[in-house]
């Protein structure tokens, strides 16, 4: 079956413009993830949902970074005033959601260049 | 807290040698580890992961790890690797003082395979 996707796989934008990155993660998977991954580092978790809700947002770094899974499948990672230290590979990953020690499932990450 | 260590950035080596990812962990309670591949413009894979049991753990591709818990050390292993195992792996833990899923990374090793 299909896996999780992400789009768009590129982003450049300019500093200070609003950027949303899209996850549609696999069918039935209730739990969805999204980390972040510098350059030369491994992946950083931002937050995590089960269902609709948020139910760990505590790896976003500030308030400019905010998500949302309005009916529990499709997520939205949005960043407002984007500076040139957002830039990096924005991973999406989901699981069954049954089990804390389930396998996560990764998306190919969507690159955002902030100029 | 549960972190991973990945003392290696790279490893070179040539196809059909024996490689030895290293990994060690940091925790004291209980440890979840996994390790994960991640091929150029591909997503995360799970190659194996050591949640109890048999201190022995074998994985997809004919790679295995150990958890060594008096060494505190999960290290990956393949007794002849191919060109097309060339990759960035990441060791990871499970961060058990939530009730989630949050894993932990290490920075990565990227594996050369050359012939």
């Amino acid at each position: 079956g299909a896996g999780v996707s992400q789009t768009p796989s590129n982003k450049v934008t300019e500093k200070g413009k609003y950027v949303e990155l899209r996850c549609d993660p696999i069918s039935g998977h209730t739990a969805l993830y999204w980390y972040r991954q510098s350059l030369g580092q491994g992946p950083e978790f931002l937050i995590y949902f089960q269902g609709t809700g948020a139910a760990d947002d505590s790896g976003l770094p500030n308030d400019r970074f905010f998500a949302v899974r309005p009916e529990g499948s499709v997520s939205t990672l949005k960043i407002q005033r984007t500076e040139r230290g957002d830039s990096a590979v924005y991973l999406c990953a989901s699981s069954l959601g049954l089990d804390r020690y389930e396998t996560q499932y990764f998306g190919p990450g969507t690159r955002l260049l902030v100029l | 807290a549960q972190s991973v260590t990945q003392l290696d950035s790279q490893v070179p080596v040539f196809e059909e040698a024996p490689v030895e990812l290293r990994c060690n962990y940091s925790s004291s309670v209980s440890v979840y580890l996994f390790w994960y591949v991640q091929y150029p413009n591909q997503g995360l894979q799970l190659l194996l992961k050591y949640l109890s049991g048999s201190t022995l753990v074998k994985g997809i591709n004919g790679f295995e790890a150990e958890f060594n818990k008096s060494q505190t050390s999960f290290h990956l292993r393949k007794p002849s690797v191919h060109i097309s195992d060339t990759a960035e792996y990441f060791c990871a833990c499970l961060r058990t003082n939530t009730g989630f899923q949050k894993l932990v990374f290490g920075t990565g090793t990227r594996l050369l395979v050359s012939p």
